[in-house]
C-alpha cells in the first residue's frame, strides 16, 4: 500500500497568514493527489483534485501543487473559516490511502 | 443537489455483525463508483472499500478483507457495507462517498454525514 505522510501534524497561524501543508507519498503517484478539509463533527469536503485543480465553489486562496511524491496545499491568506483539519489522499492505486491529517489552529 | 444519507450504525458486541446503508439521490447513482471511508474517534480518515458502477469490481483495505463486504443496488440507488466479525478497532464514523471520475483521475466529490458504529461489550 502507498503511505501518505503529511507535515506538520499541527500548525498554529493567524488570520491573514500564508500557510503551506506538505504531503509526501511513499512512491510516485504522478498527480493522483486530492486534498480535503474537515471541520469538527462534519464530513470532509473536497478542496483540490488531481494535485492542482480547484473544486468548484472552493475559494481561490486555496491552491495545490506537486507531482511524483511531493505535494503542497497552500492557503494564501487565512480566513477564520479555514481553521480545520486537512487531509491528502492518493487515488493512484487501491487502497486509496489518506495522510494522517494536519490540524490548523488559530494562534 | 447530491445527497448521501447513511444509516444502520449502532452499538454491537465484538464478533457481531452490522449492515450499513447509504441512500443516494441527486445524481445518476449507477454511473458512479462508490466508496466507504471511516474515522475512528479523534483519529484520521481511513479508506475502507469501493465498488465499481456495476458491482463487478470491489477493493478493500487489508484490515477489513474477509470480514466486510461492499455491495450496491442500482435499482434502489443504495450502497451497503456488510460488516461481520466486528472488532473494537472497527469503532468509527462510517461515511459513504461518491467517487467522481475526471479523465484518469478520481476523487471523493460528495460525502454523507456519517453513521457511528461502536463495537463494545
Amino acid at each position: 500500500d502507498i503511505q501518505m505522510t503529511q507535515s506538520p501534524s499541527s500548525l498554529s497561524a493567524s488570520v491573514g497568514d500564508r500557510v503551506t501543508i506538505t504531503c509526501r507519498a511513499s512512491q510516485s503517484i504522478s498527480s493522483y493527489l486530492n486534498w480535503y478539509q474537515q471541520k469538527p463533527g462534519k464530513a470532509p469536503k473536497l478542496l483540490i483534485y488531481a494535485a492542482s485543480s480547484l473544486q468548484s465553489g472552493v475559494p481561490s486562496r486555496f491552491s495545490g501543487s506537486g507531482s511524483g511524491t511531493d505535494f503542497t496545499l497552500t492557503i494564501s491568506s487565512l480566513q477564520p473559516e479555514d481553521f480545520a483539519t486537512y487531509y491528502c489522499q492518493q487515488s493512484y492505486s487501491s487502497p486509496q490511502t489518506f495522510g494522517q491529517g494536519t490540524k490548523l489552529e488559530i494562534k | 443537489e447530491v445527497q448521501l444519507v447513511e444509516s444502520g450504525g449502532g452499538l454491537v458486541q465484538p464478533g457481531g455483525s452490522l449492515r450499513l446503508s447509504c441512500a443516494a439521490s441527486g445524481f445518476t447513482f449507477s454511473s458512479n463508483l462508490m466508496t466507504w471511508v471511516r474515522q475512528a474517534p479523534g483519529k484520521g480518515l481511513e479508506w475502507v472499500a469501493n465498488i465499481k458502477q456495476d458491482g463487478s469490481e470491489k477493493y478493500y483495505v487489508d484490515s477489513v478483507k474477509g470480514r466486510f463486504t461492499i455491495s450496491r443496488d442500482n435499482g434502489k440507488n443504495s450502497l451497503f457495507l456488510q460488516m461481520n466479525s466486528l472488532r473494537a478497532e472497527d469503532t468509527a464514523v462510517y461515511y459513504c462517498a461518491r467517487e467522481y471520475i475526471w479523465g484518469s483521475y478520481r476523487f471523493l466529490s460528495s460525502w454523507g454525514q456519517g453513521t457511528l458504529v461502536t463495537v463494545s461489550s
